[in-house]
């Protein structure tokens, strides 16, 4: 079955840099576009990037362009996240997703990692 | 501020039917399809209907979703007490080349 497992979480300080991984089972992953979408503490779900399943195609939320990075290693069946100049504001849990039939359809999801940013 | 607009609460008393509606415009829900999300507490988002009115195998068919223009809507009938969660609509926004989400629904029931 379909698994997406992230890691990478923690304890970042403002300014600073975290990456986020995710690995990918039960499926074809260079097949599928991979998203992360994030919620901050009592907030809603805030799309962050897309990539294509050859890596060639990337889709970023304008707020977080120039700050956040996605990638993708199919050899690893792993999806990334580069996290740089983190803010209060990002502190959140991030989950990876994997693109069902539509751009905006999300069939699975792994349970998240949380990501505090604080001094 | 979230780019589609969800009620933020919505309630119900077991065995009754609720909608929950998710308003767009042009760009995203008027020329793209609506999915549907589940999400619990502690737990991983979950895909309820995908475009407009499909469900995904597994999905109960009390839950249905319909769309019309620029506006969409999920209905729940039969209400269960495990169906308090938050509710969120998706869709693509051809304008900012992006996925955005309604800002979600908390649907209590009493």
């Amino acid at each position: 079955q379909v698994q997406l497992v992230e890691s990478g979480g923690g304890l970042g300080k403002p300014g600073g840099s975290l990456r986020l991984s995710c690995a990918a089972s039960g499926f074809t992953f260079s097949d599928y576009y991979m998203s992360w979408i994030r919620q901050a503490p009592g907030k809603g779900l805030e799309w962050v990037s897309y990539i294509s399943g050859s890596g060639s195609t990337i889709y970023s939320a304008d707020s977080l362009k120039g700050r956040f990075t996605i990638s993708r290693d199919n050899a690893k069946n792993s999806l990334y996240l580069q996290m740089n100049s983190l803010r209060a504001e990002d502190t959140a849990v991030y989950y990876c997703a994997k693109r069902g039939f539509g751009e905006s359809v999300f069939d699975y999801w792994g349970q998240g990692a949380l990501v505090t940013v604080s001094s | 501020q979230s780019v589609l607009t969800q009620p933020p609460s919505a309630s119900g008393t077991p065995g009754q039917r609720v909608t929950i509606s998710c308003s767009g415009s042009s760009s995203n829900i008027g020329s793209n399809t609506v999915n549907w999300y589940q999400h619990l507490p502690g737990t991983a988002p979950k895909l309820l209907i995908y475009s407009n009115n499909q469900r995904p195998s597994g999905v109960p068919d009390r839950f249905s979703g319909s769309k019309s223009g620029t506006s969409a809507s999920l209905a729940i009938s039969g209400l269960q007490s495990e169906d308090e969660a938050d509710y969120y609509c998706a869709a693509w926004d051809d304008s900012l080349n992006g996925v955005v989400f309604g800002g979600g629904t908390k649907l209590t029931v009493l």
